[in-house]
């Protein structure tokens, strides 16, 4: 069983606050990453860390902000948020590449509602 | 460009039945293909990991396939159950550098009913 946690598992907030999805693993991975799922679409990488004090911008543009201050803690921060900011968030970690056959483990993921 | 195509977008069967999901990608260089299952509201939970030489690969009732030839993949479920009605996801990887990166499908949504 995967030992990563996000909280908070649903959060509805008003257009305009700052919230912080936080993600943490006791697995000791190195390398962790923030996904952003729509319903009934894929999956897209929005940031990734390789290590302490690494981060870097994924595919998906996105006006949220990672940092990686501790190996086991890779939380997600957006300054003001918006509608257009309602998904759902995904937090993962593998302790090898993804070229290889390394397990990528997910958390229960995080549903954000921007009112 | 590099893609993961997955059919059909939804499947409804009933409990004991067996089914076929499909997988076609034009990832490359490729490196592995994984499946997972996906509970509503839930994260994405691994059910097979395959790289380029394994053609077949089996986790309890799912049997996953891959022709790297054809770059198509199927994960095959045995006597459903409920607990299967997930959304079930196919996701390549490259090899384009020693991290890899991951190329997601939209994912099969199965329902089964009783």
């Amino acid at each position: 069983e995967a030992d990563i946690y996000q909280t908070p598992r649903y959060l509805v907030i008003g257009t305009g606050k700052k919230i912080t999805l936080e993600c943490s693993q006791t697995m000791g991975h190195d390398k962790m990453y923030w996904y952003q799922q729509d319903p009934g679409m894929e999956l897209h990488l929005i940031h990734y860390s390789y290590g302490v004090n690494s981060t870097e911008k994924g595919d998906l543009s996105s006006e949220s902000t990672v940092s990686r201050i501790r190996t086991e803690h890779f939380p997600l921060t957006l300054e003001s948020a918006r509608p257009s900011h309602t998904s759902q968030y995904l937090c993962a970690s593998t302790g090898l590449g993804l070229a290889g056959t390394g397990e990528l483990f997910f958390g229960e993921g995080s549903r954000l509602t921007v009112l | 460009k590099n893609q993961v195509e997955q059919s059909p977008q939804s499947l409804i069967i009933l409990e004991g039945k067996n089914c076929t999901l499909q997988c076609n990608y034009t990832v490359s260089p490729f490196s592995n293909l994984r499946w997972y299952k996906q509970d509503t509201g839930r994260g994405p939970v691994s059910l097979t990991i395959m790289t380029f030489s394994e053609n077949t690969k089996s986790n309890g009732r799912y049997t996953a396939t891959l022709d790297a030839d054809t770059k198509q993949s199927s994960l095959h479920i045995t006597a459903s159950q409920l607990s299967d009605s997930a959304s079930y996801i196919c996701v390549v990887s490259d090899r384009g550098s020693t991290l890899g990166r991951l190329y997601f499908g939209r994912g099969t949504q199965l329902t089964v009913w009783p």
